[in-house]
């Protein structure tokens, strides 16, 4: 399967405890994103990159968050000290980055679940 | 600010009746606009984008500029279209970021 990889695909964890994520987008792809979903509403934009240059990271995004992507290849999401609000989907996806109407290609996504 | 909305969190429809989802968007540039599909149990993927201009399992949007609105429509719901809609609105230039709307479910009755 050469589509965008997620690893895992299920956490639970404590609260207080860090988590991290891994995702591996489609090989060449020099955009990736990562996006938060809950119940009932749409992905929400956390961060993304182009290349190993983090563009952006939202500013609802709180300190205990953060991402990586060293080569420019996979990159790694973490959450520090989780809270019961962290619960939800995380969603990786990548593009080409080269041009503004880029269709995203959408991993499976890491479901947390914070105790 | 970027922003996406989609008034309706449900749609229900008759197989074979027309259907129209709303998307209506707020930016001050020239946005590319997207949607977004997720079928059960699948992942999220593209279904049309307005520079394409292109129908896409006989669906198809309109971008009005006049009234920021991207609605999807087709003229005869299937099924199979049962699934959650998104629109996405990305700006102008290649550095821009995707966001999403909230979502609309789309529930065909046979």
């Amino acid at each position: 399967d050469t589509g965008v990889s997620q690893n895992p695909r299920h956490k639970i964890t404590k609260r207080g405890q860090n988590v991290t994520f891994r995702c591996d987008p489609i090989s060449e792809h020099n955009r990736l994103y990562w996006y938060r979903q809950t119940l009932g509403q749409g992905p929400e934009f956390l961060t993304y990159f182009q290349n190993e240059a983090q563009l952006e990271k939202s500013r609802l995004l709180s300190d205990r968050f953060s991402a990586e992507r060293p080569k420019g290849s996979f990159s790694t999401l973490e959450i520090q000290r989780t809270e019961q609000g962290d619960s939800a989907m995380y969603l990786c996806a990548s593009s080409p980055g080269v041009q503004a109407n880029e269709k995203l290609f959408f991993g499976s996504g890491t479901q947390l679940s914070v105790l | 600010a970027q922003r996406v909305t989609q008034p309706e969190k449900l749609l229900s429809v008759f197989k074979g009746a027309p259907v129209e989802l709303k998307c209506n968007y707020s930016y001050s540039g020239s946005p590319e606009l997207f949607w977004y599909v997720q079928y059960s149990r699948q992942r999220l993927q593209l279904l049309l984008r307005h520079i394409s201009r292109e129908s896409i399992k006989g669906f198809t949007a309109d971008l009005n500029k006049g009234e920021t609105s991207f609605h999807l429509k087709k003229p005869f719901a299937q099924e199979e279209d049962s699934a959650m809609y998104y629109c996405a609105l990305s700006g102008g230039t290649s550095y821009d970021k995707v966001i999403f709307g909230p979502g609309t479910s789309l529930s065909v009755i046979p």
